[in-house]
C-alpha cells in the first residue's frame, strides 16, 4: 500500500529534551516536505526537500532540523523543544515540485513540549 | 493580510443542500491551486485541483476567479460524509519559491 508514514504518532516531552520524529515513504517520491499545524493558522512549511542530499528552509524552520539522506526518509528533529514548538506535524511527499503535484500526507504526530 | 484567506465557519448546512465558499489569495503571480479536505485530527487529502476554466468533479465544482483573486468549492447536493475542514492551496509565486501557501481552512459541518 502506497503510503507515508509518521513515528511517533504522539509524544509529550520536556523542554530541551532532543527528539527526532520520522518519516518514510514508499511512494519513491522526490519531494518530501514537514508541516506543522496550529489552531487557527494554516499549514505552514518547517522544511522542504527536492531530493537526496537536497533540502531547503520553509517559512518556520527556527528550532528545526532535517536530512535527507535517502529517498524515503526525511526525519525532523528538535535539537532543544520549547512550548512553542507544541504543535500537530504533518509529513508530505509528492512526485515532483510540490505546486503542481499532489501532496500525500503521513497521519500526523501531535507533539506537547512541556 | 493573510497571503490565503478563507472564512474558518463553521458552516452548519442541512443534508442535501448546496453550500459554496470562497477562499482569496494575495499574490497575483500565483498559478497552482487547490482544495484539500482535511477530517478532524486526520491528514490533509487532495479533494481537487482548480483549474482556469472551472471543473467539476461529481458534486463538487471549483472555479477560479483571477481578476478578484479568489477560488471557490461548490458542494451540491451535501452528505454528511462532507463534513470536513476544507483547505485552500495556493502556489506562492516566486516570493515564496513556489512553495505552497495553505489557508486555515472552513469547517462544515451537514446535519441530518
Amino acid at each position: 500500500e502506497a503510503q507515508v508514514t509518521q513515528n511517533p504518532r504522539y509524544l509529550i516531552t520536556v523542554t530541551g529534551k532532543k527528539l527526532t520524529v520520522t518519516c518514510s515513504q514508499n511512494m519513491n517520491h522526490e519531494y518530501m516536505s514537514w508541516y506543522r499545524q496550529d489552531p487557527g493558522l494554516g499549514l505552514r512549511q518547517i522544511y522542504y526537500s527536492m531530493n537526496v542530499e537536497v533540502t531547503d528552509k520553509g517559512d518556520v524552520p527556527e528550532g528545526y532540523k532535517v536530512s535527507r539522506k535517502e529517498k524515503r526518509n526525511f526525519p525532523l528533529i528538535l535539537e532543544s523543544p520549547s512550548p512553542n514548538q507544541t504543535s500537530l506535524y504533518f509529513c508530505a511527499s509528492s512526485s515532483g515540485l510540490a505546486v503542481s503535484n499532489e501532496q500525500f500526507f503521513g497521519p500526523g504526530t501531535r507533539l506537547t513540549v512541556l | 493580510r493573510k497571503e490565503v484567506e478563507q472564512d474558518p465557519g463553521p458552516f452548519n448546512v442541512p443534508e442535501g443542500a448546496t453550500v459554496a465558499f470562497n477562499c482569496t489569495y494575495s499574490n497575483s503571480a500565483s498559478q497552482s491551486f487547490f482544495w484539500y479536505r482535511q477530517d478532524c485530527r486526520k491528514e490533509p487529502k487532495l479533494l481537487m485541483s482548480v483549474y482556469s476554466s472551472g471543473n467539476e468533479d461529481g458534486r463538487f465544482t471549483a472555479q477560479l476567479n483571477r481578476a478578484s483573486q479568489y477560488i471557490s468549492l461548490l458542494i451540491r447536493d451535501s452528505k454528511l460524509s462532507d463534513s470536513a475542514t476544507y483547505l485552500c492551496v495556493v502556489n506562492g509565486g516566486r516570493s515564496s519559491n513556489y512553495q505552497l501557501i495553505w489557508g486555515a481552512g472552513t469547517k462544515l459541518i451537514i446535519k441530518p
